[in-house]
């Protein structure tokens, strides 16, 4: 059972353009969301991350925003860069402590043309 | 700053021997540290769960007595894919946590002959 899809494995912009990746769930209890950024040969990294209680949270060229309603949140860059081109994970959790297990999305290659 | 070594980064091995994956955790203690695995095109995927000198929780259809997890210290743990197979030839990484944050090992890609 999938519950965090990422239905597009890749999207493809250009630069200085925004890119949106989305992401769905469907586990009612998950109340914490994250997005990993991952480059080939190396481990995710954090990128953002968005709590229940909001439905937007901004960070530079990063935005989350989430839809409780619809389970679903979606990852906003804008404008993108080269340097953006890698795979984005979206993952959730229920707590926000580092105790509580992460579940991970199939992930989103995003490449961004110059 | 905190992170998480993982080693190795990939390993080639032969049907039936032993891999063992090392993850230390740098500048932090782990008190949990997540195994997943991630085959390809798919999600990665939640392995198993230990806390530092206790035995770690298995997820459903993970075989504990072929993926052997040692998390004896909050700076090491290790996961041993004993007798492996060319079907548990995937991407292995651990995410350590110290009850405020977590941090991802680089992952290890296992291949079995």
């Amino acid at each position: 059972d999938q519950q965090v899809k990422q239905n597009s494995p890749s999207l493809s912009v250009q630069e200085g353009r925004i890119s949106i990746l989305n992401c769905d769930y469907t586990n009612s209890m998950f109340d914490y969301f994250l997005w990993y950024k991952k480059y080939p040969a190396e481990g995710p990294t954090f990128l953002i991350s968005i709590s229940s209680i909001k439905d937007k949270n901004e960070d530079g060229r990063f935005t989350v925003f989430l839809n409780k309603s619809a389970k679903h949140l979606s990852l906003h860059i804008v404008p993108s860069q080269p340097g953006d081109s890698a795979v984005y994970f979206c993952a959730a959790k229920v707590g926000e402590t580092s105790g509580s297990r992460l579940t991970f999305g199939e992930g989103t290659q995003l490449t961004v043309n110059p | 700053g905190a992170v998480v070594s993982q080693h190795p980064s990939w390993v080639i091995c032969k049907s039936g021997t032993s891999v063992k994956i090392e993850c230390r955790s740098l500048d932090f203690q782990a008190t949990t540290m997540f195994w997943y695995r991630q085959f390809p095109k798919q999600s990665l995927m939640l392995m198993a769960t230990s806390n530092e000198g206790s035995k770690a929780t298995y997820e459903q259809g993970v075989e504990k007595d072929k993926f052997l997890i040692n998390h004896a210290s909050l700076t090491l743990s290790t996961l041993t894919v004993t007798s492996a197979h060319p079907e548990d030839s995937s991407f292995y990484i651990c995410i350590g946590g110290n009850n405020e944050k977590l941090f991802f090992g680089s992952g290890t890609q296992l291949s079995v002959l």
